[in-house]
């Protein structure tokens, strides 16, 4: 059982590139996240997903597209790189047991480092 | 804007004593969550408090909630240098599929 894992870990793109990040959990979680992490800031959320085939804009939104297609993978896509999209990226999972959210814990990956020169 | 504002932002203090970090919140909430954050790591869930519920423990752990002033503290005692990390706090605003986090208490537990 490896939680929530993201892939990769490290990645320096050139500004108008394009590239996609890997979420995958293998604990069966309904809901899955996307979040930033700018220097001295809290986690702001980007995209996130209840359920497999379905997605939905967070605080954060614009640059960013993301896919569900299995339920055990969340993909956040950058179309055309811009600096401001350097930050850390965290994916993350929550089961979602009855009551959205409610109760239940969100569990993270350890984080995915994008440099944008 | 953010649903959750910790402070104080920063906080330095003795191995041995007390550290106390707040957390403000502006809309109704289900619960309320408290994580830790190691430099360069995800984030870890350390606890929930319900909004029926006014204090919460587990081990050095205590956490009390305010909803009539939409305010949270969480309380480490006897701090170890182990505990040095930032610590969140987030909310289930009520009717939303997702947690808000505040922008962080960075805590320094100086051997």
């Amino acid at each position: 059982n490896a939680g929530v894992t993201q892939t990769p870990k490290f990645r320096v793109l050139k500004t108008g590139q394009s590239m996609t990040l890997l979420c995958a959990q293998d604990m069966n979680h309904e809901y899955m996240y996307w979040y930033r992490q700018d220097p001295g800031m809290g986690l702001r959320l980007i995209h996130y997903s209840v359920g497999e085939g379905t997605t939905a804009k967070g605080e954060v939104p614009d640059g960013y597209n993301v896919s569900r297609l299995k339920k055990q993978n969340f993909l956040l896509g950058l179309e055309s790189a811009a600096p401001s999209q350097t930050s850390v990226y965290f994916c993350a999972s929550n089961p979602n047991r009855g009551v959205p959210v409610s109760g239940n814990t969100i569990y993270f990956g350890e984080g995915s480092w994008l440099t944008v020169v | 804007s953010q649903q959750g504002e910790e402070d104080p932002q920063a906080l330095s203090i003795q191995e041995g004593e007390n550290a106390t970090m707040n957390c403000s919140y502006k809309t109704s909430i289900n619960n309320l969550q408290w994580y830790r954050q190691n430099s360069g790591r995800g984030l870890v869930h350390l606890i929930l408090i319900r909004s029926n519920e006014r204090e919460k423990h587990s081990g050095r752990l205590r956490v009390t909630l305010d909803t009539s002033k939409k305010s949270s503290s969480l309380l480490i005692t006897a701090s170890r240098a182990a505990d040095t990390a930032s610590y969140f706090c987030a909310t289930d605003a009520s009717g939303a599929q997702k947690l808000v986090f505040g922008q962080g208490t960075r805590l320094t537990i100086n051997p």
